[in-house]
C-alpha cells in the first residue's frame, strides 16, 4: 500500500450536474477525512469518518453534498447540481486514531464551467 | 474559533541559506500540529508532526518548534535546496473532546530558493 488515492485526479463538468470523487484511505487507518481547497487558501475541513460513521460535518458541506464510507474502507463524496463556486482541489485524507497523523492523497480537481 | 495565520505569504532566498517559516493560532488548546508540504496544483505530503506536550520534533533538514502557550510553531530548514521550493501549511488539531478531529490550516508560504 503506496498511501492515499483518490479518482478521479481531474473532472470537468458542466453546471447542473452531479460528479463523484472517490478516496482509498492507507489500509490500516480507520480515519478519513474529506478537504476542500480553493486556490492560494489552506484547505477546508469537510467532513469526517471513523470507520463507517460519519462523525463531523462542516457548514461548509451543504445538502447538495453527501458523504459515505460503507464499509469503513473507501469513501465516495457527491455533489448534486453542481455550481461554479464548487470549483476547487478535494482532497482526501487518512489516519489511525492515537497518532492521528493525518496523510493525503494528491486530490481531485473539480472545474464546473 | 481557531484562526492560523503564516507569515510570510511568501519567500525567496538563494540557495544555501537557512530560513524559518512561521506560524500562528489563535487557541492554545491544540492536541497536535502538522507542518505539510504541497507542490503546485499536487496534494499534501506530511513533514513533521508535534504533539502538544513536545517542544520540537527533527527530520533530516527539517526542525519544527512549537510554543503552546504563546500559540506559535516555526519550521527551521536547514541549507536550503531548489527542490525545497513549494508551499509549506501548518495545521492544528483542537483538543480532542468528544469527536473532535479536524485539522485547522493556514494559507501557507510559498518558498522559491534560487540558484
Amino acid at each position: 500500500d503506496t498511501g492515499v488515492s483518490q479518482d478521479p485526479r481531474h473532472k470537468i463538468t458542466k453546471r447542473g450536474q452531479n460528479v463523484t470523487f472517490r478516496c482509498d484511505p492507507i489500509s490500516e487507518h480507520n480515519r478519513l477525512y474529506w478537504y476542500r481547497q480553493t486556490l492560494g487558501q489552506g484547505p477546508e475541513f469537510l467532513t469526517y469518518f471513523q470507520n463507517e460513521a460519519q462523525l463531523e460535518k462542516s457548514r461548509l458541506l451543504s445538502d447538495r453534498f453527501s458523504a459515505e464510507r460503507p464499509k469503513g474502507s473507501f469513501s465516495t463524496l457527491e455533489i448534486q447540481r453542481t455550481e461554479q463556486g464548487d470549483s476547487a482541489m478535494y482532497l482526501c485524507a487518512s489516519s489511525f486514531a492515537g497518532l492521528d497523523e493525518q496523510y493525503f492523497g494528491p486530490g481531485t480537481r473539480l472545474t464546473v464551467t | 474559533k481557531q484562526e492560523v495565520t503564516q507569515i510570510p505569504a511568501a519567500l525567496s532566498v538563494p540557495e544555501g541559506e537557512n530560513l524559518v517559516l512561521n506560524c500562528s493560532f489563535t487557541d492554545s488548546a491544540i492536541y497536535n500540529l502538522q507542518w505539510f508540504r504541497q507542490d503546485p496544483g499536487k496534494g499534501l505530503t506530511s513533514l513533521l508532526l508535534i504533539q502538544s506536550s513536545q517542544r520540537e520534533q527533527t527530520s533530516g533538514r527539517l526542525n519544527a518548534s512549537l510554543d503552546k502557550s504563546s500559540g506559535r510553531s516555526t519550521l527551521y530548514i536547514a541549507a536550503s535546496q531548489p527542490g525545497d521550493s513549494a508551499t509549506y501549511l501548518c495545521a492544528v488539531k483542537v483538543e480532542a473532546t468528544g469527536t473532535a478531529s479536524k485539522l485547522t490550516f493556514g494559507t501557507g508560504t510559498r518558498l522559491q530558493v534560487t540558484l
